[in-house]
């Protein structure tokens, strides 16, 4: 059975940094692309970044871009997200989802999130 | 960029059929994908290129695209089916979601 789980979330200051993980079982993670999408609360659906199998093709939403950087060590099954010069704005919960080509494909696998708040 | 457009809530009577849109810049050009989201739960595929159901995904949810409108079908509405139902696409390196619509069933 394909399992995500997010961990890392919690409370951080304007500014400050956190960084994400999500650790993934039942199936091959090297074989897949993976993403970060975000969802403030009460909000809809918001794409963060997408990283392809081998890291070589790696995708920023607009909003992130130059402060988040995604990253996968295939060998331990792992995704991250270091996030950096958090704003109020960046606060929500934080899902990994599973891909296949990076980016342009379904996303067939979510974890159930994890949250991170962003407040003085 | 690009944008989805989505309503932000849809009714249905139980056992009816209710129909969500998407709609983009010649969307029918594009693979679109949907996910439910029912509350406190993370996002399931329902539909993905278009008009594909994952295992497990009833028959009575649907999909089409064409033009500039992709549909999420849902037939024979249930209570179960209540959710936020959200479209997906690619487009120029970057993932795009609709707004999101809730679909309640009455």
């Amino acid at each position: 059975e394909v399992e995500l789980v997010e961990s890392g979330g919690g409370l951080v200051k304007p500014g400050g940094s956190l960084r994400l993980s999500c650790a993934a079982s039942g199936f091959t993670f090297r074989s897949y692309s993976m993403n970060w999408v975000r969802q403030a609360p009460g909000k809809g659906l918001e794409w963060v970044a997408s990283i392809s199998r081998g890291s070589d093709y790696i995708y920023y939403a607009d909003s992130v871009k130059g402060r988040f950087i995604i990253s996968r060590d295939n060998d331990k099954n792992s995704l991250y997200l270091q996030m950096n010069s958090l704003r109020a704005e960046d606060t929500a919960v934080y899902h990994c989802a599973r891909g296949w080509v990076v980016g342009a494909t379904e996303f067939d696998s979510w974890g159930q999130g994890t949250l991170v708040t962003v407040s003085s | 960029s690009y944008e989805l457009t989505q309503p932000l809530s849809v009714s249905v009577a139980l056992g009816q059929t209710a129909r969500i849109t998407c709609g983009g810049n010649n969307i029918g050009s594009k693979n679109v994908h949907w996910y439910q989201q029912k509350p406190g739960q993370a996002p399931v595929l329902v539909i993905y290129r278009d008009n594909n159901r994952p295992s497990g995904i009833p028959e009575r949810l649907s999909g089409s695209n064409s033009g500039n409108t992709a549909t999420l079908t849902i037939s024979r509405a249930q209570v179960g089916d209540e959710a936020d139902y959200y479209c997906q696409v690619w487009d120029s390196y970057t993932v795009v979601f609709g707004g999101g619509t809730k679909l309640t069933v009455l």
